[in-house]
């Protein structure tokens, strides 16, 4: 079982709407990470939060904004997204901020159709 | 930044034969790096990782070895049974600009079909 719980799994929405994207995890992780992963492509990182500050933002277009309101939850709000962000999203958690080879976990992605 | 190359991109082994996969990577930063099998449908998920400062880890069937001098690392499953079809994923993690926690650049995949 994941520890890394994402909501909802599976999301269709149009272009003129606005949804958010859910992570949680009570590991006591204190990095989180948002990825995009189009079909037979590798994930691709969008964002990085360390200690609930996002410290990475990977000129992911501003129809994307991500929320991290504690140390469990990561949000990301979508609006006016294009066809082309169509993906499965993942996000992911790590143990410690301050250090880069703590493995990462992922949850099981929420997977968003754009029509 | 960083830029990881992964080959072969698909790879069809016999059950009981061994399989490997290799990676380069371009930045001599990067000082971690993951290996994460992806069966379709599903979220990724951590097999091994080795850090910079070794050079070889095992664990059962597989291992990974690093070269840190020639900036590549390379996967190894050895008696592949067919649960090990899946795709492979190798990735390089770098310090951020604050020296904390950074995302992955991934490689761009493997598919490994073990064939019975």
């Amino acid at each position: 079982d994941t520890e890394v719980t994402q909501t909802p799994k599976h999301l269709v929405m149009g272009m003129t709407n606005k949804k958010s994207l859910k992570c949680e995890q009570h590991m006591g992780h204190r990095a989180m990470y948002w990825y995009k992963q189009k079909a037979k492509k590798p994930p691709e990182l969008m964002f990085v939060y360390s200690y609930e500050k996002l410290s990475i933002n990977e000129s992911v277009p501003s129809r994307f904004s991500p929320e991290c309101p504690n140390s469990s939850l990561l949000n990301l709000h979508l609006h006016a997204l294009q066809p082309e962000d169509s993906a499965l999203y993942l996000c992911a958690s790590s143990q410690d901020a301050y250090r880069v080879d703590q493995p990462q976990h992922f949850g099981d992605g929420t997977r968003l159709s754009i029509l | 930044g960083e830029n990881v190359e992964q080959h072969p991109s698909t790879l069809s082994v016999q059950e009981g034969d061994s399989a490997v996969i290799k990676c380069t990577y371009s930045d001599s930063a990067s000082n971690y790096f993951p290996w994460y099998k992806q069966e379709l449908g599903k979220r990724p998920q951590l097999i091994i990782d080795i850090r910079s400062n070794v050079g070889e880890k095992k664990d059962q069937r597989i291992a990974v070895t690093l070269n840190k001098t020639a900036k590549h690392f390379s996967l190894h499953i050895t008696e592949t049974q067919p649960e090990d079809s899946a795709v492979y994923f190798c990735a390089a993690s770098i310090a951020g600009s604050g020296g904390g926690a950074d995302g992955l650049t991934f490689g761009k995949g493997t598919h490994l079909i073990i064939q019975p």
